[in-house]
């Protein structure tokens, strides 16, 4: 059974620093990672995907990894902003079973100015 | 490109009723999954349809039902609610023929059980 960890599960930042969020999961046997972001009570906005077969994307000032054979990914924001803060969902897409997704609990980060 | 829609945003039952959610995928998406989330946790899976079927599920009781309509959009239904049921339910909508396709979430249903 896959499972997703996110660490930290949350995190305070002055406005400006650079910062990773941490992603590790069980099985390997994964189509895509996707990082989501997701604001109190709302849905979720997807980031970044990557495929297994890729080690990185990049969006504006948000890079991730991807090493499929160690089970981890990060999630790297670069000069963060109050804008940031919101909860970072990690979640694999098994490429074994049903094809769905599996998430970790998230990291909440708050950016302060 | 239309995105994904929920309805309703929020709704308040009282524990025993039954409860529909609506959901309309994006466009071109013919797998559509329900997860529910609880306050301070990751999604959990309920269940996925492809294509009108039902080709996969999570550890939910059969109270927890679904179906998928002709034009992909699809509809979660609850029934004996429970006061644990009150979550945020996620709605998300991918290609179930191309594996390589992210998943593109609504804004989610709240429901809170009384």
């Amino acid at each position: 059974k896959q499972e997703v960890t996110q660490i930290p599960a949350a995190l305070s930042v002055p406005e400006g620093e650079n910062l990773v969020l941490n992603c590790s999961f069980t099985d390997s046997a994964i189509y895509n990672l996707q990082w989501f972001r997701q604001d109190p009570g709302k849905g979720l906005t997807s980031l970044l995907l990557i495929q297994s077969s890729q080690r990185e994307q990049t969006s504006g000032r948000l890079n991730a990894s991807l090493d499929k054979s160690s089970g981890r990914s990060t999630l790297y924001i670069a000069a963060s902003q109050p804008g940031d803060s919101a909860t970072y969902l990690c979640a694999v897409r098994s490429s074994e079973g049903y094809s769905t997704l599996t998430f970790g609990k998230g990291t909440m980060l708050l950016v302060s100015p | 490109e239309t995105g994904v829609t929920q309805s309703p945003t929020h709704l308040i039952k009282t524990r025993g009723q039954q409860v529909t959610l609506r959901c309309s995928s994006q466009s071109g998406h013919n797998t559509v999954s329900w997860y529910q989330q609880a306050l301070g946790q990751g999604p959990q899976f309920i269940f996925q349809y492809y294509r009108e079927e039902e080709n996969g599920r999570g550890n939910f009781p059969p109270r927890f039902s679904g179906l998928q309509f002709p034009n992909y959009s699809s509809e979660l239904n609850v029934n004996a609610l429970e006061l644990d049921d009150s979550a945020l339910y996620l709605c998300a909508s991918s290609s179930g023929d191309r594996r390589d396709y992210g998943y593109t979430f609504g804004s989610g249903t709240r429901l809170t059980v009384v």
